[in-house]
C-alpha cells in the first residue's frame, strides 16, 4: 500500500524557518517525482514545488521561489520542504503528493500556522 | 501562473449527470493534455479522478469522465451519487516543470 506521511508543520512567528518531511512507503521512491501542493483554510488547492527522482532537477510557484527548497533523500525516501522567511499568507495545510504529470497519490497533510 | 478557473458551485439531483469546466490557456490546459481532476471530501486529503484528459485511475467508477476542447477541459459525472457530493480541482502541466491546478467547484447533490 502507498503511503505519504508529512511532519514537521506547527505554529511558527513570521519570518521564521520550518521544514516538513514526507515520509514515502510501499512503492519505489527513487522513481517518481514528487511535489508539495497547499492549501489555506477554506481555499482551493495551490501547487508550490515539484523535484524530479533523482533530485537534479526542481521548480516552483512564484509565490514561494527564493524562500522555499525541496529536496529528497532517497536513500530515506523521504521527500523535505525547507520553508524560509516565512509570511501569514504562507498558513495552510500541506500535502505531499506523487506523480509525474498529475498527483496520483497523496499524504493527510501537515498544517503550517504562521502567526504572532 | 494564474489559476484555471472553474465555476464556484454545480448540483444535480441523484441519477442526473453535472459537468464542471476548467478554462485555462494556450500555455497549460490547451498546450498539453496533462489535465487532472481531483475530488476532495470535507477534511480529506484530494484523490485523483481523471488524469491526462481523460484516463481513470483503477478504482474509480466510470461515471467519472474527463475531455478537452481548446483551452477548457471538462469533467462530468453521470449518475450522481450523495457520495459524489464534494469539491472538485482540475490541474494542468503549465510547461517549464510548472502546475496549476483550478478555483474549485463544490458539486452539491440535491
Amino acid at each position: 500500500e502507498i503511503q505519504l506521511v508529512e511532519s514537521g508543520g506547527g505554529l511558527i512567528q513570521p519570518g521564521g524557518s520550518l521544514r516538513l518531511s514526507c515520509a514515502a512507503s510501499g512503492f519505489t521512491f527513487s522513481s517518481y517525482w514528487m511535489h508539495w501542493v497547499r492549501q489555506a483554510p477554506g481555499k482551493g488547492l495551490v501547487w508550490v514545488s515539484r523535484i524530479d527522482s533523482d533530485g537534479s532537477s526542481t521548480s516552483y510557484a512564484d509565490s514561494v521561489k527564493g524562500r522555499f527548497t525541496i529536496s529528497r533523500d532517497n536513500a530515506k525516501n523521504t521527500l523535505y520542504l525547507q520553508m524560509n522567511s516565512l509570511r501569514a499568507e504562507d498558513t495552510a495545510v500541506y500535502y505531499c503528493a506523487r506523480g509525474s504529470w498529475g498527483f496520483g497519490n497523496w499524504g493527510q497533510g501537515t498544517l503550517v500556522t504562521v502567526s504572532s | 501562473q494564474s489559476a484555471l478557473t472553474q465555476p464556484p458551485s454545480a448540483s444535480g439531483s441523484p441519477g442526473q449527470s453535472v459537468t464542471i469546466s476548467c478554462t485555462g490557456t494556450s500555455s497549460d490546459v490547451g498546450g498539453y493534455n496533462f489535465v487532472s481532476w481531483y475530488q476532495q471530501h470535507p477534511g480529506k486529503a484530494p484523490k485523483l479522478m481523471i488524469y491526462e484528459v481523460s484516463k481513470r485511475p483503477s478504482g474509480v467508477p466510470d461515471r467519472f469522465s474527463g475531455s478537452k476542447s481548446g483551452n477548457t477541459a471538462s469533467l462530468t459525472v453521470s449518475g450522481l451519487q450523495a457520495e459524489d457530493e464534494a469539491d472538485y480541482y482540475c490541474s494542468s502541466y503549465a510547461g517549464s516543470n510548472n502546475f496549476v491546478f483550478g478555483t474549485g467547484t463544490k458539486v452539491t447533490v440535491l
